[in-house]
This record gives structure tokens, sequence and C-alpha cells, in this order.
């Protein structure tokens, strides 16, 4: 069983360009999350998707958005990147919530110079 | 806002001896869930507890979720190198389709 796929491993972009992530889920997991870790603040929500629906988010501004496809697999999409956007962003997919527990990809590592 | 405070942040000790983690709220969860996390890695799943009052293990690892669902405890017996990692408590919110709250998490070294 695959298990959650997230590309690309690593990432260096220069200040103000845009960035997209890719996840795919665990095979019939419907929920994605979406993360962003850094050293200083641990791990942050980004938002979560349910069914191509988005149906929670952080507190993130305007330049993080996401989406997600019919066969559940999703992207997030970063733009006018600054040099604070560096960290490890994490997706994570379950069957239908958090609830009982996420499987976590093992994340992009994105270096904004 | 709901917070999950997880404590030590950082535990350094020596292979054989035990240690407890604790991850605490004012709030009530439906459920606590427990990971650990290697450096360049997603976090993995340990365990997820649902009952208050319960107790699960996992080999040398105990994990408990207190009777009231606000705090929970992961203790570890002989710790050994191969325990050492980034350990993250998370608590899913009753309603709101059980969106996550994170611990800041406590960083696990075992030293040989």
């Amino acid at each position: 069983k695959a298990g959650v796929t997230q590309t690309p491993r690593y990432l260096i972009k220069t200040r103000g360009q845009q960035v997209t992530l890719s996840c795919s889920p665990i095979s019939g997991h419907r929920s994605v999350s979406w993360y962003q870790q850094t050293p200083g603040q641990g791990l942050q929500f980004l938002f979560e998707y349910f069914s191509e629906t988005q149906r929670n988010k952080g507190n993130f501004p305007g330049r993080f958005s996401g989406r997600q496809f019919s066969n559940s697999r999703s992207e997030m999409n970063v733009s006018t990147l600054e040099l604070g956007d560096s960290a490890l962003y994490l997706c994570a997919s379950s069957w239908t919530d958090g609830n009982y527990g996420y499987t976590f990809g093992s994340g992009t590592r994105l270096t904004v110079v | 806002t709901q917070l999950l405070e997880q404590s030590p942040q950082f535990l350094s000790i020596q292979e054989g001896e035990n240690l407890t983690v604790y991850c605490n709220s004012s709030s009530v969860f439906s459920s606590l869930q427990w990971y650990r996390q290697e450096p360049g890695e997603g976090p993995v799943l340990l365990v997820t507890v649902v009952t208050g009052g319960e107790v699960k293990k996992l080999k040398r690892l105990t994990f408990q979720f207190g009777d009231a669902r606000k705090d929970s405890s992961l203790h570890i017996t002989a710790a050994q190198p191969g325990d050492t990692g980034l350990y993250l408590c998370a608590a899913a919110l009753d309603g709101s389709n059980y969106q996550l709250i994170w611990g800041a998490g406590t960083k696990l070294i075992i030293k040989p």
C-alpha cells in the first residue's frame, strides 16, 4: 500500500517567484491537509480539503492557496515568495477527518533565497 | 483559542532510563494522537486515544488519556537510541470536522 507521496522533495526558489507543491494521498483517503513546519513556529495548519472542497483553513495570508482534484490528489501554491516561507511543507491524508490520525508524507523542503 | 501545551520541550537522557512526556490543555478533546518525527521526514502516527482514562501500550511506550480528556502522557521505559526524535501530540476538536490542534513538540535525545 503506497504512502502519501509529496513532490518535489526539495525546492529552491527566488524571492518573488511562485511555487506549486503536489501531494498524492493514500488510495481511498478523501481528506488532505497541508502544514508548514519551521523550527521556530512548529507545525502550522494551512488548510484541509475534503472531496475537492476546502473544509478548514488556518491563519495564513492569501498568497497560500490550494486545491484538491477529483482523484483526491492535492496541490498547494504559494505566490510572491518571501524569505520567511522557507520551511518543510507537509501533506497528510486520512479517510474522512483527523479524529483518528493522519498519515503524513515526507514533505517538501522549500528554500527561498 | 485552544492551546495544547507539551512538556518538556527538550529532554536528553542516557540509554536505559525512563521518561515521561506530557500534553495538557484546558479544553476537552474528542481524541488525542501522538506522533514521532525524525529530521527531514513527516510525523508518523504512534497512537490515537479516544476514551477518557484509556491506556495503550506500544512495546516500551505507554500512552494515557486523562479521565477528563484534557491531557495525555507518553511514558517510555528503558529508552533506546532508536527512540530519539521529535514527539508531537495533536488533539482533535469536537465538531469542526475534527481539526487538529498541535503541541510544540518534545525533542528527545537518547544517548548510548
